[in-house]
């Protein structure tokens, strides 16, 4: 079967770093994705990562480890705003994605 | 940027009828388009990736007599729950790619389907 894991709750005050882990077991891979989602939202994009390393962005970065099946969001100086679910999906082929369990992400003041 | 555009936002059907979502690419051409299912505070779920000009591919469990798409444009696809029941009420949202090559997906605004 196919599996992504992620924490389910995070918690960090405005101006923090926090990470958020996603680990996975897939058929297939070709990549691994971010994506971002407020309550009754669409998710949008935030990053893809096809090789090993990190990739920034602003005040995301993102991180794959394909021989640990390992990948995390790192997002900086968190704001309000940045209070979303957040989900890592692994690209199985053809661009279709199965997605993480989500990370609900509190950010406090 | 590309725009996904879904319609409706949000519909309410009494159980036994059918409902019809659209999604529309609004700037881009697009072969291929997801179709996604997603229950309050769960994930995304895959249903069935739209093809333009042939059959959709449905996910395992999916029921292609119940949830039937058609991708009759490069720039349309449509969702039609048929015979709904309760159990089918969720927050159904599509999602298409400018190009295949292209890694972001782009989400259509989402259609919350309440069956009473």
């Amino acid at each position: 079967g196919q599996s992504l894991e992620q924490p389910s709750e995070v918690t960090a005050v405005e101006g923090a770093i926090v990470q958020i882990n996603c680990t996975y077991q897939t058929s297939g891979f070709y990549g691994l994705s971010w994506y971002q989602q407020h309550d009754g939202g669409a998710p949008t994009f935030l990053s893809y990562n096809a090789l090993d390393g990190l990739e920034e962005t602003g005040r995301f970065s993102s991180f794959l480890s394909r021989s640990d099946s390992y990948g995390y969001l790192l997002l900086q100086e968190l704001q309000m705003k940045d209070s979303a679910s957040y989900f890592c999906a692994v690209d199985t082929g053809r661009r279709a994605l199965t997605f993480g369990s989500g990370t609900r992400l509190q950010v406090q003041p | 940027g590309a725009v996904v555009s879904q319609h409706p936002s949000r519909v309410i059907c009494k159980s036994g009828t059918s409902v019809k979502i659209e999604c529309r690419s609004l700037d881009f051409q697009a072969t291929t388009m997801f179709w996604y299912r997603q229950f309050p505070k769960q994930s995304l779920m895959l249903m069935a990736t739209s093809n333009e000009g042939s059959k959709a591919t449905y996910e395992q469990g999916v029921e292609k007599d119940k949830f039937l798409i058609n991708h009759a444009s490069l720039t349309l696809s449509t969702l039609t729950v048929t015979s709904a029941h309760p159990e089918d009420s969720s927050f159904y949202i599509c999602s298409a790619n400018r190009r295949e090559v292209d890694t972001e997906a782009f989400f259509g605004q989402g259609t919350r389907l309440t069956v009473v």
